[in-house]
C-alpha cells in the first residue's frame, strides 16, 4: 500500500541552526502538506503546496520556514533558524487532486527536538 | 480560535459495546469531514470521511454521523476492540480551497478487555 514516508524520524538541533525535514509523498497525488503537533495540543495546518507553489499557509509559517520539492519525488520544509517554540511533531501528509474524496495521507512524522 | 471542538479529551469503553465520539464545528463553511485515528509515535491514520450533503456513512464497524443544522457529528464504532484504543480526531475542511484540515484536539478511547 503506498504510503508517505518521512525522514528522519528524529532531529535534534541547537537553537539558531536550520533543519530540513524531508518527506516522500505518495507518488500520483498532487497536493502536498506539512502539520505539525506541539507535544499535548492539536493536529495544526502550516502550508500546503501545489503546482510548485505555495497555495496557502498559516500565521505559524513565517519567514523562517520554507517549502520546497526539488525533484518529483520529494518534499522538504526548511526551517531557517530554529526557535525552541518550533519542538513539535512534524507530519507530512499528501492528496490527489480533484477528488471527491480530499483524505490526506500522513507520514509517521519527524520529532523536531530544539535544545 | 477553535473551529473544532472535540469536547471530551477521554472516552472509556469495554470491549464490544459501541464507542461515540463527538465532534462540534463553528465554521459553516466545512462541506467535509473526516476522522483519523492516531497511536503514540506515528503519524494520523485516515478512517472514515463524510461530505456535507450526507448525513451518514458507513464503513465496516465505523459509522460517522453529521448534523448539519447542529453543526456536529460523530464517529460510533460498534463492536469496540482493545485494538481500536488511541487517540480519534476529527477533522474539517472546506474543499474549494487548498483543502487544508482543520483538526480538533482529540479524544483518546481506551478499550478495555
Amino acid at each position: 500500500e503506498p504510503e508517505v514516508t518521512q525522514t528522519p524520524s528524529h532531529q535534534v538541533t541547537q537553537m539558531g541552526q536550520e533543519v530540513i525535514l524531508r518527506c516522500v509523498p505518495i507518488s500520483n497525488h498532487l497536493y502536498f502538506y506539512w502539520y505539525r503537533q506541539i507535544l499535548g495540543q492539536k493536529v495544526e495546518f502550516l502550508v500546503s503546496f501545489y503546482n510548485n507553489e505555495i497555495s496557502e499557509k498559516s500565521e505559524i509559517f513565517d519567514d523562517q520556514f520554507s517549502v520546497e520539492r526539488p525533484d518529483g519525488s520529494n518534499f522538504t520544509l526548511k526551517i531557517r533558524s530554529t526557535k525552541l517554540e518550533d519542538s513539535a511533531m512534524y507530519f507530512c501528509a499528501s492528496s490527489e487532486l480533484q477528488s471527491m474524496n480530499i483524505e490526506a495521507f500522513f507520514g509517521q512524522g519527524t520529532r523536531l527536538t530544539v535544545v | 480560535d477553535q473551529q473544532v471542538k472535540q469536547n471530551s479529551p477521554s472516552l472509556s469503553v469495554q470491549e464490544g459495546r459501541i464507542s461515540i465520539l463527538n465532534c462540534d464545528y463553528t465554521n459553516s463553511m466545512f462541506d467535509y469531514f473526516l476522522w483519523y485515528k492516531k497511536y503514540p509515535a506515528e503519524g494520523p491514520t485516515f478512517l472514515i470521511s463524510i461530505s456535507s450533503i450526507k448525513d451518514k456513512n458507513e464503513d465496516g464497524r465505523f459509522t460517522v454521523f453529521l448534523n448539519k443544522s447542529a453543526k456536529h457529528l460523530s464517529l460510533h464504532i460498534v463492536p469496540s476492540q482493545p485494538g481500536d484504543s488511541a487517540v480519534y480526531f476529527c477533522a474539517a475542511s472546506a474543499r474549494g480551497g487548498s483543502e487544508k484540515l482543520v483538526f480538533g484536539k482529540g479524544t483518546k478511547l481506551t478499550v478495555n478487555p
